[in-house]
């Protein structure tokens, strides 16, 4: 089993759906938990940063994390076509490198 | 804040030169810096981990006579891909971890190599 799975997609929506991005993890020691959306072409962008369990809002965007069940997720409100993109997971435990997933490309569609 | 800059953003070399990759991290001291490379459609692999004034430390498989890894000063590091053959064209991109919260890492925006 990989340490942090993620579904690669691709994911397509119309403009204004509800994205729902999903990572599960088997590293129990894992406490710090990031969202990054790289465009193509590009280094990848900090989105959202939690850590421990719980939810964070910031816009549009809330991340959720469910230590127990080794789950987190990624949720985009009123998506727009400039979220088209592909949205990493990425977390780590105290002092230990990031481990990503492998990233889910999302489409948005006008 | 925390912006990190990468130059080249491509670059294109002839098999068997060197290539130099820089780091900057623009408006914060980064003691901390990190080298990955990510082929297309894939996630990103580390590389190395670079603190300042002191060797990287590599990712098993990784060849560090291959790829050199400098971080002179808190604010750059550089990679060093000696000898590039076509099979090490990727996208090789930095990152640096912000002393202003403990764990983020901010990424460069990549830079481009293709060896021919």
């Amino acid at each position: 089993q990989k340490e942090v799975e993620q579904d690669p997609g691709p994911l397509s929506v119309p403009e204004g759906a509800i994205v729902s991005l999903n990572c599960t993890y088997s590293n129990s020691a894992f406490q710090y938990f990031m969202w990054y959306r790289q465009y193509s072409r590009k280094g990848p962008e900090l989105l959202m940063y939690t850590y421990s369990s719980g939810n964070k809002e910031d816009g549009r965007f809330t991340a959720q994390v469910d230590k127990s069940s080794k789950y987190i997720s990624l949720f985009i409100r009123d998506s727009q076509p400039s979220d088209s993109a592909t949205y990493l997971c990425a977390m780590n435990a105290r002092n230990t490198p990031l481990v990503f997933g492998k990233g889910t490309r999302l489409s948005v569609i006008a | 804040g925390a912006v990190v800059s990468q130059h080249p953003s491509r670059v294109i070399c002839k098999s068997g030169t060197s290539v130099k990759i820089e780091c900057r991290s623009l408006d914060f001291q980064a003691t901390t810096m990190f080298w990955y490379r990510q082929f297309p459609k894939k996630s990103l692999m580390l590389m190395a981990t670079s603190n300042e004034g002191s060797k990287a430390t590599y990712e098993q498989g990784v060849e560090k006579d291959k790829f050199l890894i400098n971080h002179a000063s808190l604010t750059l590091s550089t990679l060093t891909v000696t000898s590039a053959h076509p099979e090490d064209s990727s996208f090789y991109i930095c990152s640096a971890k912000s002393p202003s919260s403990y764990n983020e890492q901010f990424f460069g925006p990549g830079t481009r190599l293709t060896v021919l």
